[in-house]
């Protein structure tokens, strides 16, 4: 079956660095997405990886391993606005994607 | 400027009641989808549309309805067959970018039942 695994919650500092895991089976592959959503917004899009390796946005990386079914969004010097869920989802063969439940980020001062 | 607009932001439904969520698009994209969202679960897939006067079922369409008469445009219906509707629906659109098939998304609808 198709399957995305990522952690439901996790806690980092105002100014520091957090790395969110995402891991992934689909049938077929044909890229990886990062989106942020807000409590009680929609997603919005963050980034896109097909290729292996890291793709640097700002303060915002996102890095991919196909060979392991592997995905990690990077978000450097925290800030409190990017306390936000972060949906990972994998695109599948049949170009649909497939979604994880998100990751809430919680940021401390 | 261009977007993806959905109304109403709530919505109430009685018992046996269909109601009708909005979803326009003025981004000239080809394919749009609904989704569902519930409290600690991703995004389900409910109808996408890749083309006009065309559309098919994704994994929890029983108790919805959609058409797509017009490529800006794609309503979802709920049905009263739909028997737990309270949730956040989500529309998106997509087109074929540098960064893929990138779906992007309109506000979101939530409805509640009464």
């Amino acid at each position: 079956g198709q399957n995305i695994d990522q952690p439901t919650e996790m806690t980092a500092t105002e100014g520091a660095i957090v790395q969110i895991n995402c891991t992934y089976q689909t049938s077929g592959f044909n890229g990886l997405f990062w989106y942020q959503q807000h409590a009680g917004e929609a997603p919005t899009f963050l980034s896109y990886n097909v290729l292996d390796g890291l793709e640097e946005k700002g303060r915002f990386s996102s890095f991919l391993s196909r060979s392991k079914g592997y995905s990690y969004l990077l978000l450097k010097e925290l800030q409190m606005k990017d306390s936000a869920s972060y949906l990972c989802a994998a695109m599948d063969s049949n170009y649909q994607l497939i979604w994880g439940a998100g990751t809430k980020l919680i940021i401390k001062p | 400027d261009g977007g993806i607009t959905q109304s109403p932001k709530y919505l109430f439904r009685k018992e046996g009641q269909n109601v009708t969520l909005s979803c326009e698009q003025n981004l000239n994209h080809d394919a749009m989808y609904w989704y569902r969202q519930d409290p600690g679960q991703g995004l389900r897939l409910i109808y996408y549309s890749q083309i006009v006067n065309d559309f098919q079922k994704g994994d929890i369409a029983e108790g919805y309805s959609v058409s797509r008469e017009k490529k800006e445009s794609f309503p979802l219906t709920v049905t009263s067959a739909q028997k737990n509707p309270t949730a956040f629906y989500l529309c998106a659109s997509s087109s074929t970018t540098a960064d893929g098939e990138t779906q992007y998304f309109g506000p979101g609808t939530r409805l509640l039942v009464l």
